[in-house]
């Protein structure tokens, strides 16, 4: 079955350390997205990234940080710059060109004590 | 500034009970509006895309329509598996794959 996966699902940290959340999708999507959902508020663009070896900031990309060394794969890395790390956070992946839609993964609920 | 907007923020139905879900939306040049669903503690469910105002899309139980302001996703005679919350999200000419989310309405059709 094509699709994303991430791990863990949940995943709990103390305060002041980094924390690396996986994202892997066999879509053989070029783009890839992180987005962190909190209560009330839409999901927010971390970080995208729409080729290999390339990413952008979104709109909240402080405190994170991305690789993209291969087309499956986009990590996110929380560090302990993040002001308020606990969220949910969504990695999707989308075709470029014509077609936008974005495909979104289980996600991972990060809890930071 | 671009901008998405959901109303209602929550919705209870009846099983039975048709009604609709509105996005409203201002962006500068429309490249296209998404339908998500959202199941708690899970990833968004892609339902629909719409590129043009008059377009209209249907897929079971649910229908989205799209003007030049907002767009609708009409509900008929849903039942309790339709429970969720429903995402809409646009994207700007140019905005090179971002999209703009709305917080959702979160739907809950009782037996």
């Amino acid at each position: 079955d094509g699709g994303i996966t991430q791990s863990p699902k949940y995943l709990f940290r103390k305060e002041g350390q980094n924390v690396t959340l996986s994202c892997e999708q066999n879509l053989n999507h070029d783009a890839m997205y992180w987005y962190r959902q909190d209560p009330g508020q839409g999901l927010r663009l971390i970080y995208y990234s729409q080729i290999v070896n390339d990413f952008q900031k979104g709109d909240i990309a402080e405190g994170y940080s991305v690789s993209r060394e291969k087309k499956e794969s986009f990590p996110l890395t929380v560090t302990s710059a993040q002001k308020n790390p606990t969220a949910f956070y969504l990695c999707a992946s989308s075709e470029t060109g014509n077609r936008y839609e974005q495909y979104f993964g289980p996600g991972t609920r990060l809890t930071v004590t | 500034e671009d901008q998405v907007t959901q109303s209602p923020e929550a919705l209870r139905l009846q099983e039975g009970e048709s009604s609709s879900l509105n996005c409203s939306y201002t962006v500068s040049g429309l490249r296209g509006l998404f339908w998500y669903r959202q199941d708690p503690g899970k990833g968004p469910e892609f339902l629909f895309t719409l590129y043009s105002a008059g377009e209209e899309k249907e897929k079971e139980r649910l229908k989205a329509t799209l003007t030049k302001k907002e767009s609708f996703l009409h509900i008929t005679a849903p039942k309790p598996e339709d429970s969720a919350t429903y995402l809409c999200a646009v994207q700007a000419r140019g905005a090179t794959n971002k999209l703009i989310f709305g917080t959702g309405t979160l739907l809950a059709v009782q037996p």
